[in-house]
């Protein structure tokens, strides 16, 4: 069973389009990250959910929303989508203790989605 | 704020022969260090962790890494290279304040037959 999976594996699209990137892992984990790498491999933080709440909220265009259902789901949202958004979007878990996300907890990362805007 | 940096931003070895891979980090704080794998048009996979435990910290695939706080350092190794090793290698630190993981540059293995 694949713990934390992404959907769509490829997309394609037009600048100007809104799309969505989904994420769900099986894991039971309580946190939930979205990370973006570059053309250079340079993995950055975007955003970080914990039992549905926003707690890490980097410097991102508004253009991106994430959205977290519930604690196994955390879908990205891109309005109006630029040439620069190209990239490899990965989503990640990791189980947070009874003290909330801490700086020693492993996360898991899924096997990413490459956006390619024309 | 935390932050590593990568010495090699490529490494080739050959079959069989040792690999060290370097990775020198900046924190004010005892640090969280990672060491992520990842393998083309593949996600990453965690390798090892050092969390202020044992200074040398064993990871999957013979791969071992020593925290050496005097040299801020916490450098890759491995005894012997496989063709499977192949790949991009992390060095990552963890925010103790937010539990931001900070990503190196990465360093491209190569492994020659």
């Amino acid at each position: 069973d694949t713990a934390v999976s992404q959907t769509p594996k490829y997309l394609v699209t037009q600048m100007g389009n809104d799309k969505s990137i989904k994420c769900e892992q099986n894991l039971g984990h309580d946190t939930m990250y979205w990370y973006k790498q570059d053309s250079k491999k340079f993995l950055k933080i975007m955003f970080s959910y914990n039992n549905k709440e926003l707690i890490i909220n980097e410097t991102v265009p508004n253009r991106f929303s994430p959205k977290s259902p519930d604690k196994a789901h955390l879908n990205l949202h891109i309005n109006s989508l630029e040439l620069g958004d190209s990239a490899v979007y990965f989503c990640a878990s990791s189980q947070a203790g009874s003290g909330g996300p801490h700086s020693t907890d492993t996360q898991y990362f899924g096997p990413g989605t490459r956006l390619t805007v024309l | 704020a935390q932050s590593v940096t990568q010495l090699d931003s490529h490494v080739s070895v050959s079959e069989g022969t040792p690999v060290l891979l370097r990775c020198n980090y900046s924190s004010s704080y005892s640090p969280s260090l990672f060491w992520y794998v990842q393998h083309p048009n593949k996600g990453l996979q965690l390798l090892l962790k050092y969390t202020s435990a044992a200074t040398l910290v064993k990871g999957i695939n013979g791969f071992e890494a020593e925290f050496k706080k005097s040299e801020t350092s916490f450098h890759l190794t491995k005894p012997s290279a496989h063709m499977s090793d192949a790949a991009e290698y992390f060095c990552v630190v963890s925010d103790p304040d937010d539990y931001k993981l900070s990503f190196g540059a990465g360093t491209t293995v190569t492994v020659r037959a």
